[in-house]
């Protein structure tokens, strides 16, 4: 079992361009949620896809938007990169219809700088 | 709405000490309660979790908390710390099933003295 596995590791961007994040999450789960870590700060919620569908969502701009295929894997869209944009980005996995719906599973990260 | 908040951003004990961090949790429904850590240039790894059973839950790596209602405090210990633990410990509350987003405290950095 590969676990959740997220591309690229790293990236870097300039203000102004789009980013598109990729996550495979975990055999068996069905939702992906996705998480901005700045440094030296705790993850915060973006949102979260269940069924294809944005199914929660947290306190971010509409630049920020998402996207789940009918694999589960799912996609982190970022427009307009502001410099604030620079972080680690998190993609965990859950099944909400299965055994995991009490717990997430968190990939490595992709970390973005913006210049 | 849910809040995390953990007291003290550096916490430094010596090899062999007990080690305790602390989170309060605000959550306006029974939370889900979680206690993460994260190594240097990697992902989240999930230590315990509090899902309304047992108030004292044990996790991996010899860790333990106790959810305390009348507290709203969830802290974390161990009774022997190793070098091994160094790393940053978060405390996460979910309002509802444990798959939903998730809010995360600002971390505690744990210091172990040789």
């Amino acid at each position: 079992d590969a676990g959740v596995t997220q591309s690229p590791t790293h990236l870097i961007k300039t203000r102004g361009q789009q980013v598109t994040l990729r996550c495979s999450p975990k055999s068996g789960h069905d939702t992906v949620s996705w998480y901005q870590q700045a440094l030296g700060q705790g993850p915060q919620f973006i949102f979260q896809y269940y069924e294809e569908e944005e199914r929660q969502r947290g306190n971010f701009p509409d630049r920020f938007s998402g996207h789940q295929f009918p694999n589960y894997s799912s996609e982190l869209n970022v427009n307009a990169l502001l410099l604030g944009d620079s972080a680690l980005y998190l993609c965990a996995s859950s099944s909400i219809a299965g055994a995991d719906y009490n717990e997430q599973f968190f990939g490595p990260g992709t970390r973005l700088t913006v210049l | 709405a849910q809040s995390v908040t953990q007291l003290g951003s550096h916490v430094s004990v010596s090899e062999g000490a007990l080690v305790l961090l602390r989170c309060n949790y605000s959550s306006s429904v029974p939370p889900y309660l979680f206690w993460y850590v994260q190594y240097p240039n990697q992902g989240l790894q999930l230590l315990l979790k509090y899902t309304s059973a047992a108030t004292l839950v044990k996790g991996i790596n010899g860790f333990e908390a106790e959810f305390k209602k009348s507290e709203t405090s969830f802290h974390l210990t161990k009774p022997s710390a190793h070098m091994s633990d160094a790393a940053e410990y978060f405390c996460a509350v979910s309002g509802g099933i444990g798959a939903d987003g998730l809010t995360f405290g600002k971390g505690t950095h744990l210091i172990i003295q040789p």
